[in-house]
């Protein structure tokens, strides 16, 4: 059965500053891969997906994420964090109609 | 605008009462899927749907009942035997076609309070 590990329960990040959020899974064949945003209280909106081709995925919002099939990663990265990118970010893997999530990570931003 | 209604926002039920949550979609989507969401657990899946009239168990789906009448409406019914019913409740649905590549796409979510 597949699974996604996100090592990072909680990343502060200052206003400007880099961000990247880790994400790794286990699943037998190449993955779908997903990064889904959800702001308190809210549902989940799609920042991008991964399931064949270039490695480097772009998303919405400034997003990107690569997926390393020898470390078994799809991280996700914003070169500029703005303080509106404040949420919870789940990475999710796909199989057979179905998506398995990660635990989260929450990011705060400071000013 | 096309997307994915739940009602209500926020549910309160007495121990020992069955409860049901809305969902409906106007996209056109062939599959509709529930999820439950705890602090620090990320999303678990309930039930899910591919076609109307069909429905198969995730994987806790014990204490909860699901119906598919109609390729636009989902409801989930939280029964007197969930153990933990106090959670935030999503739904959510994709086109189905091509399998699990398709994005969902999520609704605001239920957040349900057993007093």
């Amino acid at each position: 059965a597949q699974s996604v590990t996100q090592p990072d329960i909680h990343i502060t990040v200052s206003e400007g500053a880099s961000l990247e959020l880790r994400c790794n899974y286990s699943y037998g064949a190449t993955p779908y891969l997903f990064w889904y945003v959800q702001s308190p209280g809210q549902g989940l909106q799609l920042l991008l997906k991964y399931f064949s081709g270039d490695t480097l995925v772009q998303g919405i919002k400034g997003f990107e994420a690569e997926f390393k099939r020898s470390q078994s990663s799809f991280n996700l990265r914003k070169p500029s964090v703005h303080w509106s990118d404040a949420a919870e970010y789940f990475c999710a893997v796909g199989n057979d109609y179905k998506l398995s999530f990660g635990a989260g990570t929450t990011v705060t931003v400071r000013a | 605008d096309g997307g994915i209604t739940q009602s209500p926002k926020y549910l309160f039920r007495k121990e020992g009462q069955n409860v049901t949550l809305s969902c409906e979609q106007n996209l056109n989507h062939d599959a509709m899927y529930w999820y439950r969401q705890d602090p620090g657990q990320g999303l678990r899946l309930i039930y899910y749907s591919q076609i109307v009239n069909d429905f198969q168990k995730g994987d806790i789906a014990e204490g909860y009942s699901v119906s598919r009448e109609k390729k636009e409406s989902f409801p989930l019914t939280v029964t007197s035997a969930q153990k933990n019913p106090t959670a935030f409740y999503l739904c959510a649905s994709s086109s189905g076609a091509g399998g699990s590549y398709n994005e969902q796409f999520f609704g605001p979510g239920t957040r349900l309070t057993v007093l």
